[in-house]
């Protein structure tokens, strides 16, 4: 069966401070890795995303790293603000579908 | 542009009871997603359309589930006898096109059932 693991559950980090969150996968047969931010009572919004022939991607604040040999992958949300606060999933596509496997989810908040 | 929006916003029914929740996706977005997602977790997938045809549905719980395209935009999912256990965040999605094109999220159904 095809799972994303998801950690931590939760995160509280200072303002100005770098939030990580890490992923693994248990499948080598996912082509398509994107990070997704969700608000409470709102739907997912994408992100950032990454294909696994790409080591790591930056946009703004926020970078993805991709480790291919370990089935890893996370997100790093530098000078964290109070907006940040939200939950974060990450999820991947099978080849061949268009069907994202999310995690279980992370909660950060981040205090002024 | 308009995003994709859901209707009802929320819905409380009791089990054994039929419901519909709709979905209107982005203008001119061929595929269209449905999602369920409960308290803490994160969205589980439950069908796909391409147009107006299931492309695949193998995330459907069971029979009870169903959902249709008629023609190629507004999406209903359709649950026949609903349980307590189908209580969720059903949430739809639609993308521009196949291979990994964004998908962009509705704000979801609240579904209850008591």
């Amino acid at each position: 069966q095809q799972q994303v693991k998801q950690s931590p559950q939760s995160l509280i980090v200072q303002k100005g401070g770098i939030s990580i969150i890490n992923c693994a996968y248990e499948n080598t047969a996912f082509d398509y890795f994107p990070w997704y931010q969700q608000f409470p009572g709102k739907g997912p919004a994408l992100l950032i995303a990454i294909r696994p022939d790409v080591s790591e991607k930056k946009e703004g604040r926020f970078t993805i790293s991709f480790n291919k040999s370990a089935k890893q992958f996370s997100l790093h949300i530098m000078d964290s603000q109070p907006g940040d606060s939200a939950t974060y999933f990450c999820a991947a596509i099978p080849y061949n579908t268009d069907k994202l496997i999310f995690g279980t989810g992370t909660r950060l908040q981040v205090f002024p | 542009g308009a995003g994709v929006s859901q209707t009802p916003s929320n819905k409380v029914t009791e089990k054994g009871k039929y419901v519909e929740l709709r979905c209107d996706p982005i203008s001119g977005h061929t595929a269209l997603y449905w999602y369920r997602q409960s308290l803490g977790q994160g969205p589980e997938f439950l069908i796909y359309f391409q147009g107006t045809g299931a492309a695949d549905d193998s995330g459907l719980p069971n029979d009870r589930f169903f959902a249709v395209r008629p023609e190629g935009s507004v999406s209903t999912l359709k649950i026949q006898r609903t349980e307590r256990g189908d209580s969720a965040v059903y949430l739809c999605a639609s993308s521009s096109d196949r291979q990994n094109n964004e998908q962009f999220f509705g704000p979801g159904t609240r579904l209850t059932v008591l």
